[in-house]
């Protein structure tokens, strides 16, 4: 499975862009990326994910690197509420199920 | 959409005492669901795979005699946790992928805390 890298910890100014980046230097052509995040004491939420092309919805923007190797999450303008830890992930096929490895993510925390 | 809920939030229970989680997907079907576990300071771990209809796939390390898991129906799956102990105590998230969906999003509920006394 592609395993990914994202630095321990990150801070943002409320109401500006946070930016995580994350590595993923041995995905697969067929692989997608994941993003997901984790506020305190929650279970995970789903952000995004993407293959090829940089998608946006209304949480976030993936920004993937043309040869696929690394992307970005961004959020457009980050609140308290945003801080959490986001996870990267490139999921497992195992077999017919794709399993989510959560490693141990970006805690970013937004300050006022 | 995509709403995913556990039952109960919390539990404390007596060591030796068994006690059942339901995760139920309320607006989609799901064909699968995973079993996690998050202990304090610690990423999320996967326990388990859980078919409708067939037997869980259980992760290594994970016993499958004392985590039972059942996936009766296309919106509920449950994990008994038998002759729970302290060190069982944790944070269990169940998530749930959608049937009818091509991509392999899951989507996960809130998650029970566990306590074991």
């Amino acid at each position: 499975d592609a395993k990914t890298t994202q630095p321990p910890s990150m801070d943002c100014a409320e109401g500006r862009a946070a930016n995580l980046p994350c590595n993923h230097s041995t995905i697969s052509g067929n692989e997608y990326v994941y993003w997901y995040r984790q506020i305190h004491s929650q279970g995970p939420q789903y952000i995004i994910h993407g293959l090829k092309n940089n998608e946006t919805n209304e949480m976030a923007s993936l920004i993937i690197t043309e040869d696929r190797k690394s992307s970005t999450l961004i959020l457009p303008h980050a609140t308290l509420r945003d801080t959490a830890v986001y996870y990267c992930i490139v999921p497992n096929s195992g077999g017919s199920n794709y399993k989510l490895t959560f490693g141990k993510g970006t805690l970013l925390t937004v300050n006022p | 959409g995509a709403v995913v809920s556990q039952h109960p939030s919390w539990v404390i229970c007596k060591s030796g005492t068994s006690v059942k989680i339901e995760c139920r997907s309320l607006d989609f079907q799901a064909t699968t669901m995973f079993w996690y576990r998050q202990f304090p300071k610690q990423s999320l771990m996967l326990m388990a795979t859980s078919n409708e209809g067939s037997k869980a796939t259980y992760e290594q390390g994970v016993e499958k005699d004392k985590f039972l898991i059942n996936h009766a129906s296309l919106t509920l799956s449950t994990l008994t946790v038998t002759s729970a102990h302290p060190e069982d105590s944790s944070f269990y998230i169940c998530s749930a992928r959608d049937a009818r969906a091509l991509k392999e999003t899951q989507y996960f509920g809130p998650g029970t805390r566990l306590l074991v006394l």
